[in-house]
Formats: structure tokens, C-alpha cells, sequence
């Protein structure tokens, strides 16, 4: 069976870090992957999607890049944090077969 | 105008009850609808997934379509304190690049009393 995979778990950096999550997928191969944001009272927001190694899609202007350096690898990283990037960070995937996405368990960023 | 919309509560009902959730969405091309179950501080958990219009049942959960009033509904009979959570409803959105992704409404927050 399929599993996702992310870490850290939380994190609290302070502003102007650089910033690195991690996440990856066992059990499939050529997944779809994508990394949103849930930030309190804005819902769920695609941020990345990727169908393949280093193809990379964003879908809001951000301070934030991802990259997929590996076919079940997907990394979100940031120079330097902001405030406003505070929030709860998820990794999902899905088959290229169907169009039902999988979280990861997320990791609760705090920037102070 | 938002791509869906579901009021986000919260609600709060006594343990064996039927719980309601319902989410709007704007644009009738839209055909492929899904429920999501989140606990609080975990990623979601997708519940059901249902395509055009009509019922899916699975277990207690009932996913309702309405394509005429553009209208989805996420029943649950029954209802248990383990049931309480946050219960998202998403639409399948294309995009550009040959993928596919998904536009959440805001969340409805269920309470389950014991």
C-alpha cells in the first residue's frame, strides 16, 4: 500500500531563515505531487504540483519554491521566511490513473 | 466568486444523529466531487468521492450530488464522538499543465456529544 511521508512535524523558525520540508511517497511510482497550505480562516491553497522529476508548476506568487529531485521527493524551501508564512503545510499525491489526492500528516509552521 | 462555498459552523449534534453538510459550488462544468475528514492538528483524510449527480453511499456516509442547483451534500447516520472532526468538501479544478487540483471550501466543524 501507499504511504506519504512528511518531516519535520512542526517547526518554528524566525523570520528571515531559510527554510526546507521534506516529503515522500513509498509504494507507487510517477506520482502526481502537490504541496498546500492551510493558514488559519484561508481553507486549503494549492501551492506547487508536479507530474514528473523536476517539473515544477506554481499556482499563487510566492516567497516559497518547491522542486522534485526525485521521482517520490518533493521539497519546499524558502530563502527567507516571513510572517506571513505561518501555517499548516501539506504534501499530496495522487495516481496519474485517478483523480483522488492523498495527504501527507503535515507540518505545522511557525515563523516569530 | 469563490469556486465552492460550504458554511463553516460550527455544528454540534447529540451522538446517534444524522449530520448534515452541504457545499455550493459555482461552475457547472465542474463533475467530480469529494468529501474530506480532518482531526484536528492531522492532514486530511478523503471519505468519499462521487462523479455527476446522485448518491454514493459507503458505510454510514451518504455523498449526494445536485448538478441542477450545483449543490453537494456529505451525510452521516448515526453519528459517533469519534466522528467529530472537520469535514471538507472539494471540487476536482484543471489546471494547465495536463494535472488537476482541488478547490477546498472553508470546513464544517462537527461536534458529536456523547
Amino acid at each position: 500500500s501507499q504511504t506519504i511521508h512528511q518531516w519535520p512535524a512542526t517547526l518554528v523558525q524566525p523570520v528571515g531563515s531559510p527554510l526546507s520540508l521534506e516529503c515522500t511517497v513509498e509504494g507507487t511510482s510517477n506520482p502526481n505531487l502537490y504541496w498546500y497550505r492551510q493558514a488559519a480562516g484561508r481553507g486549503l491553497q494549492l501551492l506547487f504540483y508536479s507530474v514528473g522529476i523536476g517539473q515544477i508548476s506554481s499556482e499563487v506568487p510566492q516567497n516559497l519554491s518547491a522542486s522534485r529531485p526525485q521521482d517520490r521527493q518533493f521539497i519546499l524551501s524558502s530563502k527567507k521566511l516571513l510572517l506571513s508564512d505561518s501555517g499548516f503545510y501539506l504534501c499530496a499525491w495522487r495516481s496519474g490513473y485517478s483523480y483522488e489526492q492523498y495527504f501527507g500528516p503535515g507540518t505545522r509552521l511557525t515563523v516569530t | 466568486q469563490k469556486e465552492v462555498e460550504q458554511d463553516p459552523g460550527p455544528l454540534s449534534v447529540p451522538e446517534g444523529a444524522i449530520v448534515s453538510l452541504n457545499c455550493t459550488y459555482s461552475n457547472s462544468a465542474f463533475q467530480y466531487f469529494m468529501w474530506y475528514r480532518q482531526y484536528s492538528r492531522k492532514g486530511p483524510e478523503l471519505l468519499m468521492y462521487t462523479y455527476s449527480s446522485g448518491n454514493k453511499e459507503d458505510g454510514r456516509f451518504t455523498a449526494q450530488v445536485d448538478k441542477s442547483s450545483k449543490y453537494i451534500s456529505l451525510f452521516i447516520r448515526d453519528s459517533q464522538p469519534s466522528d467529530s472532526a472537520t469535514y471538507l468538501c472539494a471540487i476536482i479544478v484543471p489546471l494547465k499543465s495536463n494535472d488537476y487540483k482541488l478547490s477546498f471550501g472553508a470546513g464544517t466543524t462537527v461536534t458529536v456529544r456523547a
